[in-house]
């Protein structure tokens, strides 16, 4: 099944931009979305389609897809912004949906 | 939007039917997922269910032991979980596919407890 790589863990001032990478092979033909879970709570969807946002997400959060590695972007980041962060994206030759391993995001 | 029951503490080698019910939108509209976290540890798809159910996959730590259905009429999606082993304690989510094959909707989950 398709990989996924993450950094276990990032650690960013408030205010300052944090950018959190998935590396997998040719990543940049699949779609990759990405998702926040903080402490002790279901995760949300914050970024699909690569760079989409969903509704009432903030457009400090942004993200891409080139290459080797999709990117998940936050500006101005905030401490309520302290929380795991996973990429997700449907492996087509297997049909299964696949996670990244998460970031820590400490802020 | 979204509620899993079911959960509770179970011996190892026994089932389990978790049930995950629908309100606010037609569960019918949408492909449906089961995902589960072990403590501390990542995210981890299970498995997936079409509109009708006519398509199904699984992943490989579960298959043949665990089934997902659906029954449309009732907005409910189950998972039903045999064989349960010590590993298989977690949290388990039901969500809801939308573009992409992106999760848009989840539950708070259910945790089950495999112990002796």
């Amino acid at each position: 099944s398709y990989v996924m790589t993450q950094a276990p863990s990032m650690s960013v001032a408030p205010g300052q931009t944090a950018t959190l990478t998935c590396g997998g092979i040719d990543i940049d033909s699949k779609s990759v979305h990405w998702y926040q879970q903080k402490a002790g709570a279901a995760p949300i969807l914050v970024i699909f389609n690569d760079d989409e946002r969903p509704a009432g997400i903030p457009d400090r959060f942004s993200g891409s897809n080139s290459w080797n590695a999709a990117s998940l972007t936050i500006s101005r980041v905030e401490p309520g912004d302290e929380a795991d962060y996973y990429c997700q994206v449907w492996d087509t030759a297997t049909g299964h949906r696949v996670f990244g391993g998460g970031t820590k995001l400490t802020v | 939007k979204l509620v899993e029951t079911g959960g509770g503490v179970v011996q190892p080698g026994r089932s389990l039917r978790l049930s995950c019910t629908a309100s606010e939108f037609t569960m019918s509209d949408s492909p449906m997922n089961w995902v589960r976290q072990a403590p501390g540890k990542g995210l981890e798809w299970l498995t997936y269910i079409s509109k009708t159910g006519d398509n199904i996959y699984y992943a490989e730590s579960i298959r043949g032991r665990f089934a997902v259905s659906r029954d449309n009429s009732k907005n409910t999606l189950f998972l039903d979980m045999s064989s349960l082993a010590l590993q298989d304690t977690a949290i388990y989510y039901c969500a809801r596919e939308r573009a992409g094959a992106s999760f848009d909707s989840w539950g708070p989950g259910t945790l089950v407890t495999v112990s002796s």
